[in-house]
């Protein structure tokens, strides 16, 4: 079975800018998380989709969406990028909401902003 | 406010030592504590643990979670050059709502 897949891989922009990231859960589950990982903060949540739902959505500033397709598949958005912004994203895919236990990572995009 | 703190956050040690990594939390509504093994991307799961108290094992890493005094250990014995990772902790509230991440632990094997 295909795992998590994220695309792109790797991205350079500038700030200002926005950026779009894309998530394709593994087959059958439906429950789509996305997170930000910097070397300052760590592993943090950003939001949680389930059914085209936002289920959940962690401390992050409105520049930051995200939303979920009739497939599953996710995307997230962040406007006017700032540098800080610059971090690998994560998604992770479960069965159901609130799964945790059981989510699946995928490869993460690395966004450098500059 | 919910929290996860892990230490230390880098060790470097000898193949053949053993390694204790400490997660200590703070979670309203505690439901599970996860650990991770993340090298170069993913992070993968290791072990989910509850307030049961029971040890979790395969093969040369274990952890135990104390749910008295919060926190949690993973303990990796004979280390390999492989173990070389960043070792992440998070816990989880009963609603599933929340998902706190430690900022992991970075352990350095060498031979």
């Amino acid at each position: 079975k295909a795992g998590v897949t994220q695309t792109p891989r790797y991205l350079i922009k500038t700030r200002g800018q926005q950026v779009t990231l894309s998530c394709s859960p593994i087959s059958g589950h439906r429950s789509v998380s996305w997170y930000q990982q910097t070397p300052g903060q760590g592993l943090q949540f950003l939001f949680e989709y389930f059914s085209e739902t936002q289920r959940n959505k962690g401390n992050f500033p409105g520049r930051f969406s995200g939303r979920q397709f009739s497939n599953s598949r996710s995307e997230m958005n962040v406007s006017t990028l700032e540098l800080g912004d610059s971090a690998l994203y994560l998604c992770a895919s479960s069965l159901g909401p609130g799964q945790q236990e059981t989510q699946y990572f995928g490869p993460g995009t690395r966004l450098l902003v500059l | 406010e919910d929290k996860v703190v892990q230490s230390p956050l880098s060790l470097v040690v000898h193949e053949g030592d053993t390694v204790t990594l400490n997660c200590s939390y703070e979670v309203t509504n505690f439901r599970s504590l996860l650990w991770y093994k993340q090298e170069k991307k993913a992070p993968t799961f290791l072990f989910m643990l509850t307030s049961s108290g029971i040890e979790k094992k395969s093969g040369r890493l274990s952890s135990i979670l104390d749910k008295k005094e919060l926190f949690s250990i993973l303990n990796i014995t004979a280390t390999q050059t492989g173990d070389s990772a960043v070792y992440l902790c998070a816990a989880i509230n009963q609603a599933g709502t929340a998902l706190i991440f430690g900022k992991g632990t970075t352990l350095s094997v060498s031979s």
